[in-house]
């Protein structure tokens, strides 16, 4: 109940493209979803978050779609640039908690 | 301002040896979490702090880990007896506080310690 499905485990994508990645929650608990940008020797960078009160957040060309009754969220990246190309995690907490991470997923924009 | 620290930034040791890997947080923030990341996987939970002491610590894998974090600030994340399976990314983050809002318990992660048991 506590894991977090996140896909696809790759992604290429070309400069100026739409990158989408999911993600599935258990545990109902959960009420803070924020989505993790790493770089190769970095620590995870906070992207963008959401609470299960809103359905949709956007921060510049980063959304999160969030659906309560499915379980579901996902990240889109519109426009997406070489500079993206990144590995990015979803998760979900109690707010305040121990964040559960998903598997990640390797993000390749191609130019 | 600065941001999360962690030393050393690598550290190889041998099976059975004691490591020490020390996090400082950021300067105010009251959590403090430790997590681990195993090459390709997401990180996964060891412990956190609020304030001095451990709130949550269900993640440590085993007895041979322990953290501290005496003064409500820099921890410590000590294993014992280290084997190969340690292996892995260490990563610690703080936040704010806990439980309060989503603004001030944004969990800033600090670059990790990577540590090889050879």
């Amino acid at each position: 109940q506590q894991q977090v499905k996140q896909s696809p485990q790759s992604l290429i994508v070309q400069k100026g493209g739409i990158s989408i990645i999911n993600c599935a929650y258990e545990n109902t608990a959960f009420d803070y979803f924020p989505w993790y940008q790493q770089f190769p020797g970095k620590g995870p960078a906070l992207l963008i978050a959401i609470r299960p009160d809103v359905s949709e957040k956007k921060e510049g060309r980063f959304t999160i779609s969030f659906n309560k009754s499915a379980k579901q969220f996902s990240l889109h990246i519109m426009d997406s640039q070489p500079g993206d190309s990144a590995t990015y995690f979803c998760a979900a907490s109690k707010l305040g908690g121990k964040l559960i991470f998903g598997q990640g997923t390797e993000l390749s924009v191609k130019p | 301002g600065a941001g999360v620290s962690q030393t050393p930034s690598n550290k190889v040791t041998e099976k059975g040896k004691y490591v020490e890997l020390r996090c400082d947080p950021i300067s105010g923030h009251t959590a403090l979490y430790w997590y681990r990341q195993s090459l390709g996987q997401g990180p996964e939970f060891l412990i956190y702090f609020q304030g001095t002491g451990a709130a949550d610590d269900s993640g440590l894998p085993n007895d041979r880990f322990f953290a501290v974090r005496p003064e409500g600030s820099v921890s410590t994340l000590k294993i014992q007896r280290t084997e190969r399976g340690d292996s892995a990314v260490y990563l610690c983050a703080s936040s704010l506080t806990m439980g309060e809002g989503p603004f001030t318990d944004t969990q800033y992660f600090g670059p990790g310690t990577r540590l090889t048991v050879l």
